[in-house]
């Protein structure tokens, strides 16, 4: 299994600002991914992280709104940029280990 | 879109009683897996099937995989208050390294 510890857990924002959330890893993962969660919707993955390179983001994501860091094997951050109502959503992170994703608790952002 | 449909889109039972979800997927896959999510919070792995499974159980959950109609379906038996979450099908297909989720079951139960 893995623990992964997510913060902020919520967060109220204002439009044209930006927010950073962190995901600790309990162990070394070579993998970490960011999915968005909006509104009573499913998980829609943004991007994959690998630690020394860049992240691969989806198809409708771009690096320039939600930036990745990953500077080591155990932490990562998912910046959402320039938001606006629409980027109200839960956000989280997750790691695979034997083909199961183990999430962390989830960061709720409300944009207003 | 290969996300996969699940239905229904909310359930409510008595405690109790067993719960019955449904997911359909659309191409071939390698595993079929189910989650649950607490509240909005994260989601924890419940329990995952190969494409070359037909049924496997875990506790009080059962899933089968019917890989010819494309579709899964996990059932809770015995439900109880603290099973109240969504559910969620996730599709690990060939060829992708990455997991597609479904839609979702919203499932309520009535103690």
């Amino acid at each position: 299994s893995a623990v992964i510890s997510q913060k902020p857990s919520r967060d109220i924002c204002q439009r044209g600002t930006s927010l950073t959330i962190q995901c600790q890893v309990d162990s070394q993962v070579t993998m970490m991914f960011w999915y968005r969660q909006q509104p009573g919707q499913s998980l829609t993955l943004i991007a994959t992280a690998n630690q020394g390179s860049e992240a691969t983001y989806e198809s409708g994501f771009v690096i320039d709104k939600f930036p990745i860091s990953r500077p080591n094997l155990t932490f990562s951050t998912l910046t959402v940029s320039n938001m606006s109502p629409e980027d109200s959503s839960i956000y989280l992170c997750s790691v695979e280990r034997g083909e199961k994703l183990f999430f962390g608790s989830g960061t709720q952002l409300s944009v207003l | 879109s290969q996300q996969g449909e699940e239905d229904p889109q909310a359930l409510s039972i008595q405690e109790g009683e067993n719960a019955t979800m449904n997911c359909s997927y659309k191409t071939s896959i390698n595993n079929l897996q189910w989650y649950r999510q607490n509240s909005g919070r994260g989601l924890v792995h419940l329990i995952l099937i190969r494409s070359n499974e037909r049924e496997k159980h875990s506790g009080r959950l059962r899933v089968t995989l019917d890989t010819s109609k494309k579709s899964s379906s996990l059932l809770i038996t015995a439900s109880r208050a603290a099973d109240t979450a969504s559910y969620f099908c996730a599709t690990f297909y060939f060829g992708n390294e990455k997991l597609t989720f479904g839609t979702g079951t919203r499932l309520t139960i009535i103690p």
